[in-house]
């Protein structure tokens, strides 16, 4: 089936710098990846669509100069946390639709923590 | 507003058992659901879908049944096996929007 792969799976980083996270579909082309997020004990909450050659759509009360999001091309998209702060630490998860296959298909995810 | 409802945070059930999982909804356009399953420190495995136009859809241990008149859907899974347990996603989109809305999720604990 279709694989998406999330890199890096863990991430610890200072207050005030920035961390990219890759999301890459690995045996198919997405135009449009999506961006989640989990807080311990939710849901997943969407937070962008991002789409291969154009902007991203950012969802109500995300901050787009925050969250930079790139998807350059047809198999990778990057989620860019600006300026991180603690309140940033979370879960992200990135997925990807196979044309071929219609449920989404998720990443491992990426644990970040801010200190 | 939660779309996607999950009231049940946690279930226990017997090894060899039935577990259902149940999930509602509020928005009348979703015509598409999903149900994912996810261990921690990783991201949700696709497990069973069903389509409005269908009340159920059978794979193996896992059948979903889907009530549009009462907007709920649930996930049967029998006989249960300790390897079942984990948090259970209940999604629902409406095609071609593409966006999935996750309900809270379930914990399912299997005891042996």
């Amino acid at each position: 089936g279709a694989v998406v792969s999330q890199h890096p799976s863990r991430v610890i980083c200072k207050s005030g710098t920035s961390v990219k996270i890759e999301c890459r579909s690995l045996d198919f082309q997405a135009t449009t990846m999506f961006w989640y997020r989990q807080f311990p004990k939710q849901s997943l909450m969407l937070m962008a669509t991002s789409n291969e050659g154009s902007k991203a759509t950012y969802e109500q009360g995300v901050e787009k100069d925050k969250f930079l999001i790139n998807h350059a091309s047809l198999t990778l998209s990057t989620l860019t946390v600006t300026s991180a702060h603690p309140e940033d630490s979370s879960f992200y998860i990135c997925s990807a639709r196979d044309p071929q296959d219609s449920p989404l298909h998720f990443g491992n995810g990426t644990r970040l923590t801010v200190t | 507003d939660q779309q996607v409802k999950q009231n049940s945070p946690s279930l226990s059930v017997q090894e060899g058992r039935i577990s259902i999982l149940n999930c509602d909804y509020t928005n009348s356009m979703f015509d598409y659901f999903l149900w994912y399953k996810k261990y921690p420190a990783e991201g949700p495995t696709f497990l069973i879908s069903i389509s409005s136009i269908k009340d159920k859809n059978e794979d193996g241990r896992f059948t979903v049944f889907l009530n549009k008149s009462a907007k709920h859907l649930s996930l049967h899974i029998v006989p249960s096996q300790p390897g079942d347990s984990a948090v259970y996603f209940c999604a629902a989109e409406r095609q071609g929007a593409q966006k999935l809305v996750f309900g809270q999720g379930t914990r399912l604990t299997i005891n042996p």
